[in-house]
């Protein structure tokens, strides 16, 4: 089955920095590649999510890049605010609706 | 829209006793839903997908007589953790997917369940 690794697990970055999440992924039949937000003890939110005929994707301050040769992607956060602190998570899947692989999370603190 | 709810959401039960978790789709009708698991500072893990009106499909490892998943309509999906054990201490979450966006998965805030 498929396989997502996430890098970093923890990330401090001071307010207004870039912050930089890796994921990578097994299953070269995965094609569908969303983010998702956690603070504590809440629900996940969808961010942003990729498609594999897609390389890059930007709203706003987030962007997600994917490289389907390599099977690796990445969510790149610019001009972070205290409010981005949470887990991030990436996941993949075969397509959109589909069941989920998550990576194991990275933890994000934004320092004001 | 695609709002998902889940009850209870927090519950404390005794070791040996089975507990019933609820997942609603509130304003759409979701033909999959998901069940996930999450430890403490940990990953979300899918345990079941489950189809309204059809057996769940476990992941390999769950088993299923323990993680009973029953999708008897379009708004709603149970969860029953039958004879609980502190080990299945954990932070359950439902997706639901339909609604607006077909093709994303709406998550429940969910249940934090604690076994003694």
């Amino acid at each position: 089955g498929e396989n997502v690794e996430q890098h970093p697990s923890t990330l401090s970055v001071q307010e207004g920095d870039s912050a930089v999440i890796k994921c990578t992924y097994s299953d070269s039949a995965s094609n569908y590649f969303p983010w998702y937000k956690q603070e504590l003890g809440k629900r996940p939110q969808l961010i942003i999510d990729i498609r594999s005929n897609v390389g890059e994707k930007k709203d706003q301050r987030i962007a997600v890049t994917l490289n389907k040769t390599a099977k690796h992607f990445s969510l790149h956060i610019t001009e972070t605010q205290p409010e981005d602190s949470a887990v991030y998570f990436c996941a993949a899947s075969m397509t959109a609706g589909n069941k989920l692989t998550f990576g194991g999370g990275t933890r994000v603190l934004v320092k004001p | 829209g695609a709002v998902v709810s889940q009850h209870p959401s927090r519950v404390i039960c005794k070791s040996g006793t089975s507990v019933k978790i609820e997942c609603r789709s509130l304003d759409f009708q979701a033909t999959t839903m998901f069940w996930y698991r999450q430890f403490p500072k940990q990953s979300l893990m899918l345990m079941a997908t489950s189809n309204e009106g059809s057996k769940a499909t476990y992941e390999q490892g769950v088993e299923k007589d323990k993680f009973l998943i029953n999708h008897a309509s379009l708004t709603l999906s149970t969860l029953t953790v039958t004879s609980a054990h502190p080990e299945d201490s954990s932070f359950y979450i439902c997706s639901a997917r339909g609604g607006p966006s077909p093709n994303e998965q709406f998550f429940g805030p969910g249940t934090r369940l604690t076994v003694l």
